[in-house]
């Protein structure tokens, strides 16, 4: 069964504290991982996707790269407006366009 | 600009009421997604559809219904709503052959 899991589930850090966010996946026939940000009150927000392992893909602090078994979110000297809930996705050969989507990180950056 | 909108914002009802949860969207995508968020459960799909006439169901599609009888519009129908049914959906769209999905700002639903 295709699962995407994320990792861990909530994560503080002090402002400028770099860090990463897991995503481990076990999709077949991987068709992009895809990553979203989230603020309170407001729906997904598209990031990135990346398509193969060995991918990378940067975004202002965010940098996202792909293995063959997860993805991870690295923030690098967070500011406290990168609080947000992070979440990843998977596409699927066999989901027709449809994502499987992780829970989610709960990201807080303190000043 | 292109967005999707969904209407109501906020909603109360009672249980056993009928209730429609509007998304429309000016990107012209086919492929449209009706989403559940609950914490400790992420995003659950409902129901979803590829193009006008096309619907099918998600993992959660219980107690739901959808039609598309147009490109731009997918209703959402609680057909009788339970108090299991409270949670915040979201409306969700991309392109034909693309997995890539945009959001609404979503429906945050309260059933009494």
């Amino acid at each position: 069964e295709d699962q995407v899991t994320q990792s861990p589930e909530a994560l503080r850090l002090q402002e400028g504290e770099s860090s990463s966010l897991n995503c481990s996946y076990t999709v077949s026939g991987l068709r992009g991982l895809f990553w979203y940000r989230q603020d309170p009150g407001k729906g997904p927000e598209f990031l990135f996707t990346l398509y193969s392992a060995g991918e990378e893909k940067e975004k202002e602090r965010l940098k996202a790269t792909l293995t063959k078994k997860e993805s991870f979110l690295h923030i690098t000297a967070p500011k406290p407006e990168d609080s947000a809930t992070y979440l990843c996705a998977g596409g699927s050969m066999d989901s027709n366009y449809q994502l499987i989507w992780g829970a989610g990180t709960k990201l807080i950056i303190k000043p | 600009d292109a967005e999707i909108t969904q209407s109501p914002r906020h909603k109360i009802t009672e249980t056993g009421r009928q209730v429609t949860l509007a998304c429309h969207q000016t990107w012209n995508h086919n492929n449209m997604f009706w989403y559940r968020q609950d914490l400790g459960h992420g995003l659950r799909l409902i129901h979803y559809s590829y193009g006008v006439q096309d619907t099918n169901k998600g993992e959660v599609s219980d107690g739901y219904s959808v039609s598309r009888s147009n490109t731009e519009d997918l209703p959402l129908t609680l057909e009788s709503a339970a108090s299991s049914q409270t949670s915040v959906y979201f409306c969700a769209t991309s392109r034909a052959g693309q997995e890539t999905q945009y959001f609404g700002p979503g429906t945050r639903l309260l059933v009494l």
